[in-house]
């Protein structure tokens, strides 16, 4: 196990609706990123907070935003729910300042259903 | 033209077999080359990673780097019923926390 939890494991929404998703980063790691996965694709990048900050942001409209908290859990907030917002929610950790090596550390993600 | 390629296959072989993974990319900036392995209902995990064109092994595990290709593999030796995951490679971009991922390989080794 990463030491990465996320919750819920699972959640069905309605187009239209707003949800949030949580992770609790591993111990000591200051940088978690996001990611969607679809079904049958690789992850793609959604952002990135250090220090409860967005450093980095991937292709995704602003209906998509996140909060990263002191003790280093973090949110991502989806306003708006399309139908192809449905897919694996992952997020990942870090420590800034590390080698490519010392990479993220992935969750098991959030499933995400909107019908 | 996406900027990774990766079949999704899926890909089935005996145990004991080799297998051959690949992925293309076209960004030139690339610098470093990932492969995570995901198994179902977990996220991605790192299984190797390299920097230079060349091979790099890890037990049964070999990546190779062809940077004039823009080409990239991961072989399993004597794969084992417990190598069936999704394949995926990945290519930081723009910093160690944003990685670009191909869409992954399914591997299934059967007794």
């Amino acid at each position: 196990e990463t030491g990465v939890t996320q919750s819920p494991t699972h959640l069905i929404k309605t187009r239209g609706q707003q949800v949030t998703l949580r992770c609790s980063s591993q111990s000591g790691h200051n940088t978690v990123s996001w990611y969607q996965q679809a079904l049958g694709q690789g992850p793609q990048f959604i952002f990135q907070y250090y220090r409860e900050e967005e450093n980095g942001r991937g292709n995704f409209p602003p209906r998509f935003s996140g909060l990263q908290f002191p003790n280093y859990s973090s949110e991502l907030n989806v306003n708006a729910l399309e139908l192809d917002d449905s897919a694996l929610y992952l997020c990942a950790s870090r420590s800034a300042g590390t080698g490519v090596k010392d990479t993220q550390y992935f969750g098991p993600g959030t499933r995400l259903t909107v019908l | 033209q996406k900027e990774v390629e990766q079949d999704p296959g899926p890909l089935s072989v005996p145990e004991g077999a080799i297998v051959s993974l690949n992925c293309t990319y076209s960004n030139s900036a690339f610098q470093y080359f990932m492969w995570y392995r995901q198994y179902s209902r977990k996220g991605p995990e790192l299984l190797m990673y390299t920097y230079s064109s060349g091979n790099k092994e890890d037990g049964r595990f070999t990546a190779q780097v062809d940077k004039s290709s823009k080409y990239i593999s991961l072989f399993i030796r004597d794969s084992q019923p417990s190598d069936s995951a999704t394949y995926l490679c990945a290519f930081p971009s723009g910093g160690y926390n944003k990685l670009i991922f191909g869409a992954g390989t399914r591997l299934a080794v059967h007794p």
